[in-house]
């Protein structure tokens, strides 16, 4: 079984600050993970994920991930945040089931920016 | 590539009516999901198929909830009768690969009154 734990459900950072979004996980088998976004009235869309091979993942938009094993993390960073970043963001493991994926969410982190 | 469609965008309905969710997935994707996401949580998975075939509805509530894939194509989901707490984002989502990279569609807002 899997679960996923993002810690805070609301982070608030100014314009062209850094940006920390917090995940861990819980996997019985190796995992895939994944950061998925999504803007109002819209469904999610991938960030960027980790399967296999390096450890620090970069996705779209400027964020970058790093799986750490040994703490059973997957923090979500950006060095310098956009108003246009403002959305909520979720953590999600990836584990198989009957031969086939299942993805497990965590419950989300808005992320707020201000100017 | 076209994306996945759902529909309605939005529904109304009164508690113990029947409501009905459509979904296309990506052409060529074998797997389709769907989720439930209620305000301020994360998404909950209700059914996956693998083409027509169910894998995963151990969450979804049978009394009241069914869906079919017929022809391993397009989804529709149903719930009958419905409850306030059905209220929520019923999004659909499918994949081509293991690796569990879904490609969501801008989801179905239902509110029961």
């Amino acid at each position: 079984a899997q679960s996923v734990t993002q810690l805070g459900s609301h982070v608030s950072v100014s314009e062209g600050a850094l940006v920390l979004l917090r995940c861990n996980y819980s996997s019985s088998v190796p995992p895939y993970l994944f950061w998925y976004v999504q803007y109002p009235n819209q469904g999610l869309q991938l960030l960027l994920k980790y399967t296999t091979g390096a450890t620090l993942v970069k996705g779209i938009n400027g964020f970058e991930a790093e799986f750490k094993k040994s703490e059973t993390s997957f923090h979500l960073t950006k060095p310098s945040a956009h108003m246009s970043d403002a959305a909520e963001y979720f953590c999600a493991v990836s584990g198989e089931n009957s031969g086939y994926s299942t993805l497990t969410f965590g419950k989300g982190t808005m992320l707020l920016v201000s100017p | 590539e076209a994306g996945v469609a759902q529909s309605p965008r939005y529904k109304i309905i009164e508690k113990r009516q029947s409501v009905a969710f459509w979904c296309n997935p990506i052409s060529g994707h074998a797997t389709l999901y769907w989720y439930q996401q209620i305000l301020g949580q994360g998404p909950k998975l209700l059914i996956q198929f693998q083409n027509n075939g169910v894998v995963d509805d151990s969450q979804l509530p049978k009394d009241r909830f069914s869906a079919e894939r017929l022809k391993g194509v397009d989804s529709t989901l149903k719930i009958q009768p419905a409850k306030l707490e059905d209220s929520a984002v019923y999004l659909c989502a499918s994949s081509l690969d293991r690796t569990g990279t879904l490609h969501f569609g801008n989801g179905t807002r239902l509110t029961v009154t």
